[in-house]
């Protein structure tokens, strides 16, 4: 099957400082990204759709110039926590969708998640 | 609005029992998928069935199988004879872009499942 990639798989940084996290689908093209966010003991909230050669579309809520997103290539999607503060500590998924030449068999890849923590 | 509830926050049992995890969802459109994912201590995400609005067959895939009734809005998952491995928190999730590409998932507040020895 598909497989997508996150990397770092948890990293600890300093208030203030910025982190990005890639996320790389492996053996398929993936025009569509997604980014969830996923507090301990709670459900995943997405944070943005992210189409290759455009800007991120993000949901309700979520600041773009917090969590910048950039769909650089067609296996290649980047979330970057700016300035992150102790908040901002959480598990970040991302996922790649996969669509098929025929019918209807549209599938949504997720990665193995990056866990960070904002001391 | 679409949304997707799983009333049951934690379930406990013992091994080799059954037990069914309930998801109801909302969506007011007609053609949509509905999933159902584990997601054990370490994280990751692990498929285990997608549904389409238009197929209301029930599924067995080994001790899993899955309820699909559009007339109640609801997609439960029941483990038979359940095992100590089957501890994990389990999501029910809803997808409106049917033939669209890039269907973004909704996901329900997950269900944790403890079977005990």
């Amino acid at each position: 099957g598909a497989v997508v990639s996150q990397h770092p798989s948890r990293v600890i940084c300093k208030s203030g400082t910025s982190v990005k996290i890639e996320c790389r689908s492996l053996d398929f093209q993936a025009t569509t990204m997604f980014w969830y966010r996923q507090f301990p003991k709670k459900s995943l909230m997405l944070m943005a759709t992210s189409n290759e050669g455009s800007k991120a579309t993000y949901e309700q809520g979520v600041e773009k110039d917090k969590f910048l997103i950039n769909h650089a290539s067609l296996t290649l999607s980047t979330l970057t926590v700016t300035s992150a503060h102790p908040e901002d500590s959480s598990f970040y998924i991302c996922s790649a969708y996969l669509k098929r030449e025929v019918g209807i068999q549209e599938t949504q890849y997720f990665g193995p998640g990056t866990r960070l923590l904002v001391l | 609005a679409q949304k997707v509830t799983q009333a049951q926050t934690e379930i406990s049992v013992v091994e080799k029992e059954d037990v069914t995890l309930d998801c109801v969802y909302e969506t007011r459109d007609t053609t949509y998928y509905l999933f159902w994912y584990k997601q054990p201590p370490s994280g990751e995400l692990v498929f285990l069935i997608r549904r389409n609005s238009f197929d209301e067959q029930n599924e067995i895939s080994g001790r899993y199988s899955w309820n699909f009734q559009k007339s109640t809005s609801s997609f439960n998952f029941t483990i038979t004879a359940s095992q100590v491995v089957d501890s994990a928190v389990y999501f029910c999730a809803l997808s409106e872009h049917f033939y669209n590409q890039g269907g973004k998932l909704i996901f329900g507040q997950g269900t944790e499942l403890s079977v005990k020895p």
